[in-house]
């Protein structure tokens, strides 16, 4: 079974516009961390933003917030005032603490393309 | 803080031969992750290392593949006998380990791989 499921293939935004990318993630551990990566054309992952399972709070970075619904098992990130340079894939991960390997778990993917 | 710097960028090769890549981590990292990433797809996950000990391996790592990370500082991920299907970007992320899911992955620029 997927644990992590992006349904959006490809997003398109108007600059200055907010968008939201949809995440839905599986997992039976009770304590998890979600992650959200953008990867611009160049190639390199770049961390934008976190969300512990336990957080009473939805995360906030600048530009990019995180719409954490727990018992949807959804994760959907927000960039409010699109700009040119938004345009790139972005990933959603997991971590489950129960995985000593402490690694992430990648969903497919949207790409989101800012119209000027 | 230099960030992964991963060697070299770009590779092409033949079917059958052999190839390596060298990833360098953040120093004071003691994590070591190996993604494999394909066209229109996210990172999957191949191995890690936790200082130069490698503690997990993906079904993915077949036996053509192999990876070290000696005295627990660079790592390199070996390909013998590459395969078209082997054609992909490779990627190398670096984390402190820590308690908590919090501590993301940073990753390099990765190294694409075309196998012809």
């Amino acid at each position: 079974a997927q644990k992590i499921t992006q349904t959006q293939p490809g997003m398109f935004v108007q600059e200055k516009e907010a968008v939201t990318l949809d995440c839905t993630y599986d997992t039976s551990d009770p304590s998890y961390g979600l992650f959200w990566y953008k990867q611009p054309s160049s190639g390199e992952m770049i961390f934008l933003i976190y969300q512990g399972s336990y957080d009473q709070q939805n995360a906030t970075e600048g530009r990019y917030s995180l719409n954490f619904q727990k018992a949807r098992k959804s994760a959907n990130l927000v960039i409010s005032a699109s700009q040119l340079g938004d345009s790139a894939m972005y990933f959603c991960a997991m971590r489950e603490a129960m995985d000593s390997s402490y690694k992430l778990i990648f969903g497919s993917g949207t790409r989101l393309l800012v119209r000027p | 803080d230099t960030g992964v710097s991963q060697d070299p960028r770009h590779k092409i090769t033949k079917r059958g031969q052999n190839v390596t890549f060298r990833c360098d981590p953040i120093s004071e990292h003691n994590r070591l992750y190996w993604y494999r990433q394909t066209l229109g797809q996210g990172p999957e996950f191949l191995t890690y290392f936790q200082n130069e000990a490698q503690l997990e391996k993906s079904r993915l790592l077949s036996d053509r593949f192999s990876a070290e990370r000696p005295k627990g500082s660079f790592s390199t991920l070996e390909i013998q006998r590459t395969e078209q299907g082997d054609s992909a970007m490779y990627l190398c992320a670096s984390s402190i380990h820590e308690q908590g899911t919090r501590s993301p992955l940073h990753f390099g620029n990765g190294t694409r791989l075309t196998v012809t």
